[in-house]
């Protein structure tokens, strides 16, 4: 059975330039979540959906973060314009129920450098 | 507001050698949710325990045990016989619930860098 699915694995992109991760949720789960994991900041939760609807952006960074789910089965995290400061890995997790009380499965993450 | 303290920061033992890593929380909520991940060197979160609030009892899984004691907020994880393998950084993480509309808050603790030297 296939696990959470995130592409690409590794991003490198000069400052200003969009960047564009993905992520493929476990079949049947119907919660997914974005991580970033910093040195500095450790994990931190960006965004999280619940059958596709946003519940809860509070943790993203600012307005040059989105986050879409346009179906079950697939979400995004687009930063634009990049900044160096944005470099860390990105986790995209799911889980089943509403994730409150749910263990998350992770996917492998995409390490983002801004140069 | 929730938080999370993994106060030991790296951790090195000797293969064979038991080790216990802390995690102490703090919540307001009566209702919560008590986790441990582990991140290996390759980089992926993989879910270890899930515990609730309402139940104290002590889990062994293998090698791994788990402590939590309400009266001391805390969740302490233990691996007997260490092994090379076990050499991780391992999270903790506090989930409640806040607000009618779904939305909950999922702390992760700093981490918990532990090295099994053979």
């Amino acid at each position: 059975d296939a696990g959470v699915i995130q592409s690409p694995r590794h991003e490198v992109t000069e400052m200003g330039q969009e960047v564009t991760l993905r992520c493929k949720p476990i079949s049947g789960h119907n919660s997914l979540f974005w991580y970033r994991q910093t040195m500095m900041r450790g994990l931190e939760l960006l965004i999280y959906f619940n059958n596709n609807v946003p519940i809860d952006d509070s943790g993203m960074p600012e307005d040059r973060f989105s986050a879409k789910m346009p179906n079950a089965s697939f979400s995004t995290l687009k930063i634009q314009p990049s900044e160096p400061r944005d470099s860390a890995v990105y986790f995209c997790a799911s889980s089943t129920g509403t994730g409150y009380s749910y263990e998350q499965y992770f996917g492998p993450g995409t390490r983002l450098t801004v140069t | 507001a929730q938080k999370v303290t993994q106060a030991q920061t790296e951790i090195s033992v000797v293969e064979k050698e038991d080790v216990t890593l802390d995690c102490v929380y703090e919540t307001r909520d009566t209702t919560y949710y008590l986790f441990w991940y582990k991140q290996p060197p390759s980089g992926e979160l993989v879910f270890l325990i899930r515990r609730n609030s309402f139940d104290e009892q002590n889990e062994i899984s293998g090698r791994y045990s788990w402590n939590f004691q309400k009266s001391t907020s805390s969740f302490n994880f233990t691996i007997t016989a260490s092994q090379v393998v076990d050499s991780a950084v391992y999270f903790c993480a506090l989930s409640e619930a806040y607000s009618g509309a779904g939305s909950y808050q999922l702390t992760f603790g700093k981490g918990t860098k532990l090295s099994v030297i053979p």
